[in-house]
């Protein structure tokens, strides 16, 4: 079993939905957690970063984290083309510690 | 900009050759990490190195090996390729304490035929 499991996709959504991406995973020592955001083969770019359980908000972004359930979401809403890109997850036990990430799940907004 | 650099963008070379990738990370952080990026793969890490000092290790061939020096940067040694190393090559970069996370650089494109 993955550390860390997220759903591939593609995931195709029409301009102004809200999209839902979701990773699981299977250590309960994972405490820091991180959606990145890549454009295609560029590096991968920092969305969103939460510790422990909870919610997060960031404009148009909000993370949440459910440990209870091994499980973290990321919610885009009023979504934009410019929002078309592939997520990834990640996730720590730790800092200064070695980062699991997910496959990444990839995106389009449709205008 | 992440302020992580990687050189080259894009490297080309043959079967059998050995190759230097080049990491500078952001301005003061002290963590350096390298990651393999295949196509429709997802990022595989494979070694961490904080201070100058490896930290950890992941899925790092015995061809592979990296260092990082007293300026910080690191770099990135890939010997005896094959077809299959083909992939992009990232590093990032984090300060390596307390609430730290990870700033990605481009990366680098390795071609090999």
């Amino acid at each position: 079993q993955k550390e860390v499991e997220q759903d591939p996709g593609p995931l195709s959504v029409p301009e102004g939905a809200i999209v839902s991406l979701n990773c699981t995973y299977s250590n309960s020592a994972f405490q820091y957690f991180m959606w990145y955001r890549q454009y295609s083969r560029k590096g991968p770019e920092l969305l969103m970063y939460t510790y422990s359980s909870g919610n997060k908000e960031d404009g148009r972004f909000t993370a949440q984290v459910d440990k209870s359930s091994k499980y973290i979401s990321l919610f885009i809403r009023d979504s934009q083309p410019s929002d078309s890109a592939t997520y990834l997850c990640a996730m720590s036990p730790n800092t200064g510690n070695q980062f699991y990430f997910g496959t990444g799940t990839s995106l389009t907004v449709i205008p | 900009d992440s302020g992580v650099t990687q050189t080259p963008k894009h490297l080309i070379t043959a079967t059998g050759q050995r190759v230097t990738l080049r990491c500078s990370p952001r301005s003061g952080d002290l963590s350096v990490y390298w990651y393999q990026q295949s196509l429709d793969q997802g990022l595989q890490f494979l070694i961490q190195y904080y201070n100058g000092e490896e930290r950890a290790k992941g899925n790092i061939l015995e061809r592979f090996s990296a260092q990082q020096f007293p300026d910080l940067h690191s770099e990135l040694n890939l010997s005896s390729l094959e077809l299959g190393d083909s992939a992009l090559y990232f590093c990032a970069s984090s300060d390596g304490t307390g609430g730290d996370t990870q700033y990605f650089g481009p990366g680098t494109r390795l071609t090999v035929l």
